[in-house]
């Protein structure tokens, strides 16, 4: 009931396409929904988060979608660029609790 | 002002050896959490500790792990007599006091621990 699952593990697009990252969850505890960013020998970022009471968040290129009849939420990265290429992972958290999916290899060619 | 500070970046221990990772939290932040990576993983929760008192170590290992945040200097992840397994990046990070609420929880750069 804790997991978050993420897909793909692994994802490889062009520069200029839109990137997809999927997150389910089973707890209908959680509210509140962040994805991380992470590069290699760094530490995790906050990249954008969602509670549920809204279906989506846009932050420039990156967008959540979030689907709570589902316990589904996306990131959308549009106009991916080579610098997007990380780790990404979703969370769900209430509270100070935060499971985390066990995240998505990005890799944009140029 | 700094962010959170995690030190050693790389440690490497024999097994049996104590291994000792420090966090700093960033100002003002009263919160620390500790987090494990494993490779290809995501990252385990651990530990959840406000100043002098442990919140929450429903992630810890019953055995050989402790952790403590003095009311002076960095929180104190201990693993004590070493494993192979316990091989593995351990993340801390750190949040301000939100009463009752979510807030972002700043992360360090991490310590590698590789048992040798």
């Amino acid at each position: 009931q804790q997991q978050v699952k993420q897909s793909p593990q692994s994802l490889i697009v062009q520069k200029g396409g839109i990137s997809i990252i999927n997150c389910a969850y089973e707890n209908t505890a959680f509210d509140y929904f962040p994805w991380y960013q992470q590069f290699p020998g760094k530490g995790p970022a906050l990249l954008i988060a969602i509670r549920p009471d809204v279906s989506e968040k846009k932050e420039g290129r990156f967008t959540i979608s979030f689907n709570k009849s589902a316990k589904q939420f996306s990131l959308h990265i549009m106009d991916s660029q080579p610098g997007d290429s990380a780790t990404y992972f979703c969370a769900a958290s209430r509270g100070f609790k935060t499971i985390f999916g066990a995240g998505t290899r990005l890799f944009v060619k140029a | 002002n700094a962010g959170v500070m995690q030190n050693p970046r790389h440690l490497v221990r024999r097994r049996g050896q104590e291994a000792r990772l420090r966090c700093s939290p960033m100002k003002g932040h009263s919160h620390v959490y500790w987090y494990r990576q494993l490779p290809e993983e995501g990252l385990k929760f651990m530990v959840y500790l406000q100043k002098e008192n442990i919140i929450d170590e429903s992630g810890m290992p019953k055995e050989r792990f402790s952790a403590e945040f003095p009311k002076e200097g960095p929180s104190i992840l201990r693993i004590q007599q070493v494993v192979r397994g316990d091989s593995a990046a351990y993340f801390c990070a750190s949040s301000p006091p939100v009463p009752g609420g979510n807030t972002e929880a700043f992360f360090g750069q991490g310590t590698r621990l590789t048992v040798v």
